[in-house]
């Protein structure tokens, strides 16, 4: 099993409608959650880190961590064109080793 | 506060040369990561450097190395390059509390 796993997609979702990206993770003590998103051909950029269960809301965003299930989501609400990319899921484990998913691919339709 | 910057940001070589990049991470963090990008593999650590002391290391040959330096600048090397090691190499710094990491714009390594 990998240590954190997504599925890959491809993800389409029409303009405006809500996108959800899904991410569980095998070490039931991590602490620490991200969100990446990462254009083509560029370096992954920090959404959203998240540490308590339950929602924590940045503008479209939402990210929702359950620890006992070992799973962490990001919805994106009103989804834009410009939100099409990849988007990577990241859990710090075992001290600050980072462990990244492979990524789910998403496009925004217009 | 400025970002993390890498160097070069693109480079070719060729098989059986040595490569050097070059990381620079944002002010005050002490903790510098390497990881290798390809299509293929996703996101791959490397190994991570905190206080010039290499604190996690991940699943490479021995071809890849690191130092870092006492302003916290790192350096990545791979010797004997393979046509395999093409890739972005990313280079992440964290600080702080819980450690986020923040991400260079990469260095794009083409070997022929």
């Amino acid at each position: 099993q990998k240590e954190v796993e997504q599925n890959s997609g491809p993800l389409s979702v029409p303009e405006g409608a809500i996108a959800s990206l899904n991410c569980t993770y095998s070490d039931r003590g991590s602490q620490s959650f991200f969100w990446y998103r990462q254009y083509s051909g560029k370096s992954p950029e920090l959404i959203m880190f998240i540490y308590s269960n339950g929602d924590k809301e940045d503008g479209r965003f939402t990210a929702q961590l359950n620890k006992a299930s070992q799973y962490v989501s990001l919805l994106i609400r009103d989804s834009q064109p410009s939100d099409s990319a990849t988007y990577l899921c990241a859990v710090n484990m075992n001290g600050n080793q980072f462990y990244f998913g492979t990524g789910t691919s998403l496009t925004v339709i217009p | 506060k400025a970002g993390v910057t890498q160097t070069p940001r693109y480079l070719i070589k060729t098989r059986g040369q040595q490569v050097t990049l070059s990381c620079s991470p944002i002010s005050g963090h002490r903790s510098v990561s390497w990881y290798q990008q390809t299509p293929g593999q996703g996101l791959q650590f490397l190994f991570e450097y905190f206080s010039e002391t290499q604190r996690n290391k991940g699943n490479f040959p021995g071809r890849f190395s690191g130092r870092q330096f006492s302003n916290s600048r790192s350096e990545m090397n791979v010797s004997t390059l393979e046509l395999g090691d093409s890739a972005l190499y990313l280079c992440a710094s964290s600080g702080g509390w819980r450690e986020t990491q923040y991400f260079g714009p990469g260095t794009r390594l083409l070997v022929l």
